[in-house]
């Protein structure tokens, strides 16, 4: 079955950065591509951007250019999300999905990852 | 860039039928399909609806999708309430550059 499964919370201070890792199994890596996703807390959902299987062309939102890097590992599967130069309203869970196309919506999501940033 | 909006929320009786709007702005709400995600609370998303109006498999026949051009917007009709159904509901769709999500709609099952 396919499953998304997403690395541990972290805290970080201000200007720091993250990275996040969503392992997916079940299903071949190469044909989808994963979508972020974030959630501030009591916010709603909000797209980082999309990035194929086999990486290239990815997609991010623009209010996260030049501070956000999507990658992939064919070999191993893995998907991973950098952000930079953390602010306080990074605060968020961050979630990975699998999405076939860019903009054709994620049919399945991992668990989360609460990224807190504080001082 | 389009703009998609929905009410903050809607409430109905267990049983009942209830439906959840997605009105876009800035676009044709036909010129890219129309995704919906259940969150329940403390939990990621699921897929409810892709592609206007297709459920994956295991989603119950109870939830269903449908667009109106008319009023450029979406819907979610969840049938049988039941208070499971208690949770956020969220539309997603793109605009040719960018995916954009609604707001959100609390449905609460009373």
């Amino acid at each position: 079955q396919v499953q998304l499964v997403q690395s541990a919370a972290e805290m970080r201070k201000p200007g720091a950065s993250v990275k996040v890792s969503c392992k997916t199994s079940g299903y071949i890596f190469t044909n989808f591509g994963i979508a972020w996703v974030r959630q501030a807390p009591g916010q709603g959902l909000e797209w980082m951007g999309w990035i194929p299987g086999y990486e290239s062309d990815t997609n991010y939102a623009q209010k996260f250019q030049g501070r956000v890097t999507m990658t992939t590992d064919i070999s191993t599967s893995i998907a991973y999300l950098e952000l930079r130069s953390l602010r306080s309203d990074d605060t968020a869970v961050y979630y990975c999905a699998r999405e076939a196309v860019y903009g054709s919506g994620s049919d399945y999501w991992g668990q989360g990852t609460l990224v807190t940033v504080s001082s | 860039n389009g703009l998609l909006t929905q009410p903050r929320s809607v409430s109905g009786s267990p049983g009942r039928t209830v439906t959840i709007s997605c009105t876009r702005s800035g676009g044709s709400i036909a010129s890219s399909y129309v995704q919906w995600y259940q969150q329940r609370p403390g939990s990621a998303p699921t897929t409810l609806i892709y592609e206007d109006n297709q459920r994956p498999s295991g989603v119950p026949d109870r939830f269903s999708g449908s667009i109106d051009s008319s009023s450029n917007s979406a819907f979610l009709t969840v049938s049988g309430l039941k208070t499971e159904d208690e949770a956020d509901y969220y539309c997603q769709s793109y605009d040719g550059n960018n995916v954009m999500f609604g707001g959100g709609t609390k449905l609460s099952v009373l």
